[in-house]
């Protein structure tokens, strides 16, 4: 099975500035599908950007861009401008592209305070 | 238009019971999964259903079963409740078939279940 592991329980930025999210995942597949949710207090799990496995070019979603390195099996988050907004619990997710399902297989997350 | 909407949203259960958690859909999703997200950790899935048919199940004991509609909602249901299924259950819809790619999946609120 594929493991994905966030090694930052929490982080901190300051508002306006730019913060890096971490991520790594171990699979021996080569195609597959890598995404960022944000969880608010609300609970409602949002999507943040995705990747496909076999796009060598990095996502970007206006603020948010990704790094995404196939061969070291890296998938960081970069939050450029961050705003209060921004707080939230971060998870990074993996999907197989093989017939298993829509089975989204999460990180244990971070924590992501922003201060003024 | 209305996100996924669950019910109900706070849950109290004893020991030994079962319970019934609820998912409707976005309109026109008719693929629906389950997630549990015990606290402090990321979600994990529980089954994903589509066209009625269950597609995926994820590591959880028989105890754990669920359906889906002729409407495409959902329900979950855990029998012989223990504490350790105390937990945040999530529900997300998407348009996607099985292995269908990078699709969005839509989370609802989820359901806070607390067994004592």
């Amino acid at each position: 099975a594929q493991t994905v592991t966030q090694s930052q329980p929490e982080m901190s930025v300051q508002e306006a500035e730019t913060v890096t999210l971490s991520c790594t995942y171990d699979t021996s597949e080569s195609d597959y599908y890598l995404f960022w949710y944000k969880q608010p207090p609300s609970r409602q799990m949002i999507l943040v950007i995705r990747q496909e496995a076999y796009k060598q070019q990095n996502a970007t979603e206006n603020r948010f861009s990704v790094n995404f390195q196939k061969a070291a099996k890296s998938f960081s988050l970069k939050i450029s401008d961050s705003q209060l907004g921004d707080a939230a619990m971060y998870f990074c997710a993996y999907r197989s592209a093989r017939n298993s399902g829509y089975a989204l297989n999460f990180g244990k997350g971070t924590s992501l305070l922003v201060t003024p | 238009d209305a996100g996924v909407t669950q019910s109900p949203t706070h849950l109290i259960k004893t020991r030994g019971q079962q319970v019934t958690l609820r998912c409707s859909p976005i309109s026109g999703h008719k693929s629906v999964s389950w997630y549990q997200q015990v606290l402090g950790q990321g979600p994990q899935f529980i089954f994903q259903y589509y066209e009625k048919e269950e597609r995926g199940r994820g590591n959880f004991p028989d105890r754990f079963s669920a359906r889906q509609f002729p409407n495409y909602s959902s329900e979950l249901n855990v029998n012989a409740l223990l504490l350790g299924d105390s937990a945040l259950y999530l529900c997300a819809s998407s348009t996607a078939r099985q292995g269908a790619g990078n699709t969005e999946a839509f989370f609802g609120q989820g359901t806070r279940l607390t067994v004592v």
